[in-house]
């Protein structure tokens, strides 16, 4: 089926250390998301990237980078984690004027 | 204040009740907008558009309201299965990029 596909689903990290997290998209949208969802928390924006070839800062963009490495794939790195990352990661993808399509999270404890 | 704005809940009740949801944006130029249901644990999945003349899917109906800057969602003959957290979106003008409200929790009970 069409959508948005995210590995991995879960990770633990120790403190320190370096992961990067899949984003995939078969639906031809220009643009990509990452947000993080704390628990009972709202989402907020990591990074996007608007088309191809651009990634720009969202409301929490903080011990992240990111990379869209074409119009399919948009990854999201935490070079050195901490327990303040654990989270639930979600990617999404849309079209302007259109909703988002989300892929299924990936669920990061970092101890 | 936030852009976007939700009364969190939690909304409890009954199997068959009728439910209603606002949800308040600051910039007026906003384009589109839409609800999305998510269940716990779930990632968040679009339930439908808000079109300036309303919209109605079955028992939800959506309106917008851009001279109050409001959309609401109403679902009427509420069922168990409509328990879950709504969320409001809200897309700028920025090519894309949409505010998300911090979503309504709805429990039906029996």
């Amino acid at each position: 089926n069409a959508g948005v596909t995210q590995t991995p689903k879960f990770q633990v990290l120790k403190t320190g250390q370096s992961m990067t997290l899949q984003c995939a998209q078969d639906m031809n949208h220009n643009s990509m998301y990452w947000y993080r969802q704390d628990p009972g928390m709202g989402l907020r924006l990591i990074y996007y990237s608007a088309s191809e070839g651009t990634t720009d800062k969202g409301e929490v963009p903080n011990g992240y980078n990111v990379s869209r490495l074409n119009k399919r794939e948009f990854s999201l790195r935490l070079e050195s984690a901490a327990p303040s990352q654990t989270s639930v990661y979600f990617c999404a993808s849309t079209a302007v004027g259109y909703g988002y399509t989300f892929g299924s999270g990936t669920r990061l404890t970092v101890v | 204040r936030k852009e976007v704005e939700q009364d969190p809940g939690p909304f409890n009740v009954p199997e068959g009740a009728t439910v209603a949801f606002n949800c308040t944006y600051s910039n007026s130029a906003s384009q589109s907008f839409f609800w999305y249901r998510q269940d716990c644990r779930k990632e968040p999945k679009l339930l439908m558009s808000v079109y300036s003349s309303g919209n109605e899917d079955g028992r939800f109906t959506a309106q917008l309201n851009r001279a109050s800057q409001y959309i609401s969602l109403l679902i009427r003959d509420s069922k168990l299965s409509d328990s879950a957290t709504y969320l409001c979106v809200v897309n700028g003008n920025n090519a894309g990029k949409s505010t998300f409200g911090d979503g309504t929790t709805l429990t039906v009970k029996p």
